[in-house]
């Protein structure tokens, strides 16, 4: 089972809305990322987690709030979002294995969302 | 600044033709090369990766080669088909401590494949 989950597939909320990404994967995988994607635009990092803990902040604003609440899911909750923030929000996860030091980090389908 | 740079931004290819997209790097930390292919509206999926220490990895139609001292990596699709039309997103991975891989993208390059 190589899949990452994420629902909804599609949002559309208004600017005063709170809503949540939610994603999962039963890879066993103990990093898990947030990415943005803009139309025609390569996928930027938001966050990581490792081992369910906040690592890496790309200098997200606030409004952007994730969460891991075990090491199989991963949230973004989302609050007083701007009609710019509209994009493809992926999910990922990835492990490197000692015996072939190869990483592979796969990606979920996706959550367009639409900021109205 | 971007660390990851690729070309061309587009590609049209004849069915049957190779189609060939390269990357170059500046960071010597990376050290995993994967290769994404996307659909329009799905998230990227994992084409085919190589490590530094390997010249050239084939899977399939798919080949990546790599040259270190160069800095540089490209994807190479024989036999393209109309199927193959799609954007393809070559990244550098680097570990920043733990488990904490970051993947650095390059820009894309949107691929089509004529009948």
């Amino acid at each position: 089972d190589t899949e990452v989950t994420q629902t909804p597939k599609h949002l559309v909320m208004g600017m005063t809305n709170k809503k949540s990404l939610k994603c999962e994967q039963h890879m066993g995988h103990r990093a898990m990322y947030w990415y943005k994607q803009k139309a025609k635009k390569p996928p930027e990092l938001m966050f990581v987690y490792s081992y369910e803990k906040l690592s890496i902040n790309e200098s997200v604003p606030s409004r952007f709030s994730p969460e891991c609440p075990n090491s199989s899911l991963l949230n973004l909750h989302l609050h007083a979002l701007q009609p710019e923030d509209s994009a493809l929000y992926l999910c990922a996860s990835s492990q490197r294995t000692l015996v072939t030091m190869n990483t592979e980090a796969f990606f979920g389908q996706g959550t367009r969302l639409t900021v109205v | 600044q971007q660390q990851v740079k690729q070309s061309p931004q587009s590609l049209i290819v004849q069915k049957g033709g190779i189609s060939i997209i390269n990357c170059a790097y500046e960071n010597t930390a990376f050290d995993y090369f994967p290769w994404y292919q996307q659909f329009p509206g799905k998230g990227p999926a994992l084409l085919i990766a190589i490590r530094p220490d390997v010249s050239e990895k084939k899977e399939g139609r798919f080949t990546i080669s790599f040259n270190k001292s160069a800095k540089q990596f490209s994807l190479h699709i024989m036999d393209s088909q109309p199927g193959d039309s799609a954007t393809y997103f070559c990244a550098a991975l680097t570990n920043s401590g733990g488990s904490n891989y970051k993947l650095t993208f390059g820009k894309g390059t949107l691929l089509t494949v004529n009948p």
